[in-house]
């Protein structure tokens, strides 16, 4: 079946640095995207969404950026701060009349240092 | 506020002794579902179901079974649990077809299972 996938495992940034976590996709017919964060012991927080007719999203300090040419799909924190330690995942949603299809990508660690 | 409420958040138990991991959203959705998270294997779906009556299996759902008698509930019962079903659980609930904007999918805080 169709998968996401994660470029990088692990990604350490320092405090204050902007961080970008990429995901790539390859369902060319997803219809709608997230980002999750998971801390220690928690469930999935939803960050941020984006719908497949769009290319950009902004949140507070956090981006989502769509290239549906290349199928990829990416993060970007503002001014990380330590709070923001966590697992990334992105998710690909393809809805149909029958509900919808769910891939979760496996996660990129996200390591913010003082 | 929105909140997809599991119970327990932790249990250990012994192999065979049934279990059931209960599940509870308050957003009137439609759709509901479970996950296994292990490690290096991300997010699988064990068991999903798009309204009361309608359940179907996802990618994992050997050892499991589920109900969705009311809208809002849908247990995750283990008949006969093995080590293997060790792992962490969680929750999730969506309208049938998330398109963002608010609509989109929630998930519980997990709970973890041991079985020894």
């Amino acid at each position: 079946g169709e998968s996401v996938g994660l470029h990088l495992p692990t990604l350490s940034v320092q405090e204050g640095d902007n961080s970008i976590i990429n995901c790539a996709y390859s369902n060319s017919a997803s219809d709608y995207f997230i980002w999750y964060k998971q801390e220690s012991g928690k469930g999935p927080q939803f960050i941020i969404d984006i719908r497949s007719n769009m290319d950009k999203r902004q949140g507070q300090r956090v981006t989502v950026l769509l290239n549906k040419t290349v199928k990829h799909l990416s993060l970007q924190i503002a001014a990380t701060q330590p709070g923001d330690s966590a697992v990334y995942f992105c998710a690909e949603i393809l809805n149909s009349n029958s509900g919808y299809a769910l891939n979760f990508g496996k996660g990129t660690s996200l390591l913010v240092t003082p | 506020e929105a909140q997809v409420t599991q119970n327990p958040r932790y249990l250990i138990t012994v192999t065979g002794k049934k279990l059931t991991v209960t599940c509870s959203q308050n957003m009137n959705h439609e759709y509901m579902s479970w996950y296994r998270q292990d490690p290096g294997l991300g997010l699988r779906q064990i068991y999903y179901s798009m309204n009361v009556e309608v359940t179907d299996k996802g990618d994992v759902p050997e050892g499991y079974k589920v109900s969705r008698k009311e809208k809002r509930n849908f247990p995750l019962i283990l008949e006969s649990p093995s080590p293997n079903q060790t792992s962490l659980y969680f929750c999730a609930s969506s309208s049938n077809t998330p398109t963002g904007g608010g609509n989109t999918i929630y998930f519980g805080e997990g709970s973890w299972l041991t079985v020894v």
